[in-house]
């Protein structure tokens, strides 16, 4: 069965490392976003990509970068990790992002910045 | 600004009793609304989607309803299970593009 998994599950790291989220789909999806969770929060987009070589960035973009390379994954760096950036990180994917398609997502990272 | 605000934040139902989760959007302009369910520790699940011309959808025991001239949808769970303890998160989304924009959820606890 096709699935969208993530790796780590959990991550503890310091302040001022760099980190990297692995996200890969099975779908066959052109459509992939990053998205982080935090309480009283909605989830926030932090980057997407419509295909491979193609990256944009969402609300709450600054600190974080992704690249595309082929079709199944989209990792996402914390280039250097704040104790702001402790939060969940869920990856999602969807057959037409133009509109608004069902996204299905990862099972989230939960990611500790100490 | 576009919003999407959930009430109750939270809720506590004892099994077998129904329930009414709602959702107002300001999102202009309207594409789609969901309804999601995350269970703890989980992503979310898509339950429904409506558009514009749509105004209630039913997924089993999950029946959602959307107004889109007051803007407001509502989740209705009837004959609530424990499995249902979950939180349920509303997502609108405009035209033409990925703007799609998450309600913080409403987080529902389902007691024996």
């Amino acid at each position: 069965d096709a699935e969208i998994t993530q790796s780590p599950r959990h991550k503890i790291t310091e302040t001022g490392r760099q980190v990297t989220l692995a996200c890969h789909q099975t779908w066959n999806h052109n459509n992939m976003f990053w998205y982080r969770q935090d309480l009283g929060h909605g989830l926030r987009l932090i980057h997407y990509s419509y295909g491979v070589q193609d990256t944009n960035k969402g609300e709450v973009s600054d600190g974080y970068s992704v690249s595309r390379s082929n079709t199944e994954d989209l990792p996402l760096t914390l280039e250097s990790a704040a104790s702001s950036q402790t939060s969940v990180y869920f990856c999602a994917s969807s057959e037409d992002g133009t509109r608004g398609d069902t996204q299905y997502f990862g099972p989230g990272t939960r990611l500790t910045v100490l | 600004k576009n919003q999407v605000e959930q009430s109750p934040q939270s809720l506590i139902i004892l099994e077998g009793k129904n329930c009414t989760l709602q959702c107002n959007y300001t999102v202009s302009p309207f594409s789609n609304l969901r309804w999601y369910k995350q269970d703890t520790g989980r992503g979310p699940v898509s339950l429904t989607i409506m558009t514009f011309s749509e105004n209630t959808k039913s997924n089993g025991r999950y029946t959602a309803t959307l107004d889109a001239d007051t803007k407001q949808s509502s989740l209705h769970i009837t004959a609530s299970q424990l499995s249902d303890s979950a939180s349920y998160i509303c997502v609108v989304s405009e035209t033409g593009g990925f703007k799609t924009i998450f309600g913080a959820g409403t987080r529902l606890f389902v007691k024996a």
